[in-house]
This record gives C-alpha cells, sequence and structure tokens, in this order.
C-alpha cells in the first residue's frame, strides 16, 4: 500500500513553462518533505513544511502544505533545465521513526 | 555536500559474492539510514539505526543486515548476491528523523 502517491509520475516540458507536481495521502502528516535527486547521486532536501496551510518558497520553486496536512504541491514557475530531476515527498508520522516516501515524479525540461 | 560519505562509490561483483557497504554520517547525526534504488525506481527503505541501535526495519532481505559502530559509522552488508540486487545503495543520516542527508550513493553491480 503506498501512503503518499505522487503525481504525475513523469512529466516533460519546454523551458518557460509552469508545473505542479502533487503529492497525496489518506494520512495525516507531522511534516512533509521535497527531495530533488539528479541521475546517479543522492537525493538532496529542498523544504520541509509543518503547519497546515503553509506555503514556502524557494526561487521559483513554490511548496504547499494542505490545510489537513495530508497533502502538498510543488510548483514550478518559468521552469529551466536545471530543474530537471526526480522529485521526492517523503512525509513524517509521529508514530513511526523513518519517512514515508513517495515514488517520485521524473521531471524533463527541455531547452 | 551534504556531509555524510560512502565507499566505495562503484562496486562491480558475481552472483553469490558478499560485499560490504560504508557510510559515515554527518558530524553530530545519531541516525543512519540505508535505502536502496533500482534503476528508475522510487526509494526503498531497507534498516534504521539510532546511536548504535537498530530502531526500524523496512523492507530489508534476510541475506542483508547492518550495524552500527560506537563511532556512528555504519555498514550495510549483502550477501548470497543475485543479479537483482544490482542498484543504488544510499545511506542517509539526520539528527531528527523528518529531515534526511543523503550520501552519494553506492553502484553495486552484481554480474
Amino acid at each position: 500500500t503506498q501512503l503518499l502517491e505522487q503525481s504525475p509520475q513523469f512529466l516533460s516540458i519546454q523551458e518557460g513553462e509552469n508545473l505542479t507536481v502533487y503529492c497525496n495521502s489518506s494520512s495525516v502528516f507531522s511534516s512533509l518533505q521535497w527531495y530533488r535527486q539528479e541521475p546517479g547521486e543522492g537525493p538532496v532536501l529542498l523544504v520541509t513544511v509543518v503547519t497546515g496551510g503553509e506555503v514556502k518558497k524557494l526561487k521559483r520553486l513554490t511548496f504547499q502544505f494542505g490545510d489537513a496536512r495530508k497533502d502538498s504541491s510543488l510548483h514550478i514557475t518559468a521552469a529551466q533545465p536545471g530543474d530537471t530531476g526526480l522529485y521526492l515527498c517523503a512525509g513524517d508520522m509521529d508514530s513511526n521513526y523513518q519517512l514515508i516516501w513517495g515514488a517520485g515524479t521524473k521531471l524533463i525540461i527541455k531547452p | 555536500d551534504s556531509g555524510v560519505t560512502q565507499t566505495p562509490k562503484h562496486l562491480i561483483t558475481a552472483t553469490g559474492q558478499r560485499v560490504t557497504l560504508r557510510c559515515s554520517p554527518r558530524s553530530g547525526d545519531l541516525s543512519v539510514y540505508w535505502y536502496q534504488q533500482s534503476l528508475d525506481q522510487g526509494l526503498q527503505f531497507l534498516i534504521q539505526y539510532y546511536n548504535g541501535e537498530e530502531r526500524a526495519k523496512g523492507n530489508i532481505l534476510e541475506r542483508f543486515s547492518a550495524q552500527q559502530f560506537p563511532d556512528l559509522h555504519s555498514e550495510l552488508n549483502l550477501s548470497s548476491l543475485e543479479l537483482g540486487d544490482s542498484a543504488l545503495y544510499f545511506c542517509a543520516s539526520s539528527y531528527s528523523y523528518n529531515e534526511q542527508f543523503f550520501g552519494p550513493g553506492t553502484r553495486l553491480t552484481v554480474l
């Protein structure tokens, strides 16, 4: 059972376009992280959201945590080839000592 | 640079063999996590250690084992290797379990 569903699984768009990827669950998380992974490298933490409804911005990337803390979204404005990578969301449930990972969204930005 | 180191970077071995992967966490981090990532797949959590003790177990095969030493470095032992064990193996460390910092990974190829 996949507790965190990411969509879309794959997205290929042109440079300059906007996009949103989603991370959804029926479970409540105390926090949620977004990571980006480039081919052959380890994931890199981008952001942690903690409060329901919270919005965080990282340059052209906007992260939102759902009001009920069951879902999150990542919006990229004016995507660039450097944004290419695998975007992973991971949720923290207080009852576990491990993160619950989504399967990832593979994003390709074409020049 | 995340501060997490992993050795070796690449490992090529034959079926039936045993290998050991090593991880040194970031300074001050007590938790170490091991993950397996097969080609174009998401992260599969294997096992977590906290300050020398096993804290959480994921989808780790019985042929695999791990330990964390008093200096907090960790080793993942893979035995009776099969072709399907070929993958990237990542180590991550954290001070708190909801934000993880990943090493560069070890790419294991079983021939």
